[in-house]
């Protein structure tokens, strides 16, 4: 049984640009969470998918932009990249009000 | 708003020593409690859990007690060994799963020497 998997694993973009990254959640699982984990710090929540809808959020700018697909998999993507958001994207999937599983993240380095 | 407050490391100790890790919180009705494992290069695993006033998690000889009166969940170990140095975070939700948003705090990294 894969659990949960994100791509890329890393990737590099310039300032200004846009960026798609994809989370498949582990099977059986209908929300998916997205964490942005700065270098030495904590995850922090951007929002959460459930039903294909945006359920909670939290304090991000309207350039974090996501969406839930009919099999669950989601994207979560950032328009007009600032220096800022190079960080570690975690993604989290369960059962709506269940304990969440964390896949391994995508390294994200604006330059 | 919610918030997670733990020490902050690196901890550096000898395989076999005690370890705690301490964290508070500040938050609003009763939130459930969670610590977190960061391996290097891998992403975040539930450690345990307690979901309300005096419940005691455990999990891989680690334990956590909830305790409200100090609004505090304290991870201890008797006898760490090298393979559990990671980074630990604190986390706290306002419903008993972890499913819901986690408030985090800033990690606590441990390194345990032979």
């Amino acid at each position: 049984d894969a659990g949960v998997t994100q791509s890329p694993t890393h990737l590099i973009k310039t300032r200004g640009q846009q960026v798609t990254l994809r989370c498949s959640p582990k099977s059986g699982h209908d929300t998916v969470s997205w964490y942005q984990q700065a270098l030495g710090q904590g995850p922090q929540f951007i929002f959460q998918y459930y039903e294909e809808e945006e359920r909670q959020r939290g304090n991000f700018p309207d350039r974090f932009s996501g969406h839930q697909f009919p099999n669950y998999s989601s994207e979560l993507n950032v328009n007009a990249l600032l220096l800022g958001d190079s960080a570690l994207y975690l993604c989290a999937s369960s059962r709506i009000s269940r304990d969440a599983f964390f896949g391994q993240g995508t390294r994200l380095t604006v330059v | 708003g919610d918030s997670v407050t733990q020490m902050e490391g690196p901890v550096t100790l000898s395989e076999e020593a005690f370890l705690t890790i301490n964290c508070t919180y500040t938050a609003t009705g009763y939130p459930s409690l969670f610590w977190y494992v960061q391996y290097p290069g891998e992403g975040l695993q539930l450690l345990l859990k307690a979901t309300k006033a005096d419940d005691k998690g455990s999990n891989k000889g680690f334990e956590a007690t909830y305790r409200k009166e100090t609004t505090s969940f304290h991870l201890e170990k008797g006898s760490v060994q090298v393979s559990d140095s990671a980074v630990y975070f604190c986390a706290l939700s306002d419903h008993k799963a972890a499913g819901n948003k986690l408030t985090f705090g800033g990690g606590t990294r441990v390194l345990v020497k032979p």
